[in-house]
């Protein structure tokens, strides 16, 4: 299974709504994760069935969709959320990840 | 808490044998609602999931590493090990040991801190 992410690269403001979508090739149920990875750090987990936020998370990242399109949203943009995010379907063996969308200070 | 540490050569030469041994802390390797997996970034690429073994020994592998990937767990010592045979420039990565609950819809939650490994000559 494929997944594609868009967009690739996104600029933002603190404070902003972004909005990352993870398109699957073929459909994936609820069984989309999401994580943040920083530079030099490994990933870190986000959301799991598409829209379960990981204990610990803040309530600002949410998780939606089913089948093939998912979207995880940030509801105002914090200094500490640029960083890169990657999607993973774990309907299916191997469990592929999305090549990723990069969140950047505008 | 649960923590992971990959250990290993942090250069293989092309053609050898990439082998790296993750330990778990926190928490036993034979817990019976985890699997443990690995994980590989290319410098500055994305992720790709490599494979993850049950205590037991059960194992899953990507099939694009085809034959060269060997998953192994020794529970006396709280480890799982990774070997990736003929290895290439392509195989430089990151590598990162994680821990993943058996449901399906559970990924992975726990993260070593990941291992830089070079193949050159």
């Amino acid at each position: 299974i494929q997944l594609t992410q868009s967009p690739s690269f996104l600029s933002a403001s603190v404070g902003d709504r972004v909005t990352i979508t993870c398109r699957a090739s073929q459909g994936i149920s609820s069984y989309l994760a999401w994580y943040q990875q920083k530079p030099g750090k490994a990933p870190k987990l986000l959301i799991y069935a598409a829209s379960t936020l990981q204990s610990g998370v803040s309530s600002r990242f949410s998780g939606s969709g089913s089948g093939t399109e998912f979207t995880l949203t940030i509801s105002s943009l914090q200094p500490e959320d640029f960083a890169t995010y990657y999607c993973q379907q774990l309907n299916s063996y191997p469990h592929t990840f999305g090549p990723g969308t990069k969140v950047d200070i505008k | 808490q649960l923590q992971l540490q990959e250990s290993g050569p942090g250069l293989v030469k092309p053609s050898e044998t990439l082998s790296l041994t993750c330990t778990v802390s926190g928490g036993s390797i034979t817990s019976s609602d985890s699997y443990w997996g690995w994980i590989r970034q290319p410098p500055g690429k994305g992720l790709e999931w490599i494979g993850h073994i049950y205590y037991s020994g059960s194992t899953y592998s990507n099939p694009s590493l085809k034959s060269r990937v060997t998953i192994s767990v020794d529970t006396s010592k709280d480890q799982f090990s990774l070997e990736l045979t003929s290895v290439t420039a392509a195989d430089t990565a990151v590598y990162y040991c994680a821990r993943r609950g058996v449901l399906i819809q559970l990924p992975f939650d726990s993260w070593g801190q990941g291992t830089l490994v070079t193949v050159s000559s």
